[in-house]
């Protein structure tokens, strides 16, 4: 079955320190993978995408992602955090199931950037 | 350009009742979808609309109907109100879902339903 993974519930991390946020995904042929952020009472923001090329892909608000084809990984990152990020995090992919496109969403984790 | 606007954003209904929650978007986007939060368990996709015209089950059909009614105007209705239909519904819409690009989504603020 085609399935997106968010492993931890909460992240918790100083402000200033780097931050990850981990997603893996199980999908059959090339991935289509998305970050996307929702503050409170508010619906999902898109943060980047990948699709192709660069394994590094750069996306809103200093966040960048790094898709690693060999462990089907797509983590979130931030060199530095603040507490404007807190924030809960989706993972998405789009996958394709007997020629049907649709899009995977994780469960999502919740970022706590501490000052 | 207001992106992806849902109408109501709070609703409370008694078990068995109906209603349609609305979703307009004016981004002249093909594709459309209808997604319910829940506590831990992220978004399911509720049925989505490749293109006008079309619409498709998702992953939580059951219990649900909607129509695309043009281009701009995705509804949901719940024929009949169960309090395992409480929860935070989402419209979105996206410019494609079909082929080789794959687009983001863009989302609306949500609907808050409570089923008594």
């Amino acid at each position: 079955a085609q399935s997106v993974a968010q492993p931890e519930d909460q992240v918790n991390v100083a402000e200033g320190n780097p931050l990850t946020v981990k997603c893996t995904y199980s999908v059959s042929g090339n991935p289509y993978l998305f970050w996307y952020v929702q503050y409170p009472n508010r619906g999902l923001q898109f943060l980047l995408k990948y699709i192709t090329g660069d394994n590094l892909v750069k996306g809103s608000y200093g966040f960048e992602a790094e898709f690693n084809k060999s462990q089907t990984s797509f983590h979130l990152k931030k060199p530095s955090a603040l507490v404007s990020d807190s924030a809960l995090y989706f993972c998405a992919v789009r996958a394709v199931t007997s020629g049907t496109y649709k899009y995977i969403f994780g469960t999502g984790t919740r970022l706590k950037v501490l000052a | 350009n207001a992106g992806v606007t849902q109408t109501p954003k709070f609703q409370v209904l008694k078990t068995g009742q109906s209603m349609t929650l609305q979703c307009a978007q004016d981004m002249n986007h093909n594709s459309m979808y209808w997604y319910r939060q829940d506590p831990g368990m992220g978004l399911r996709l509720i049925y989505y609309s490749a293109s006008e015209g079309t619409t498709d089950k998702g992953e939580v059909p059951n219990g649900y109907n909607v129509s695309r009614l043009n281009k701009r105007e995705f509804s949901l209705r719940l024929e009949s109100a169960a309090p395992s239909q409480t929860s935070v519904y989402f419209c979105a819409s996206s410019e494609a879902l079909l082929g080789w690009e794959s687009y983001e989504q863009y989302f609306g603020p949500g609907t808050r339903l409570t089923v008594t």
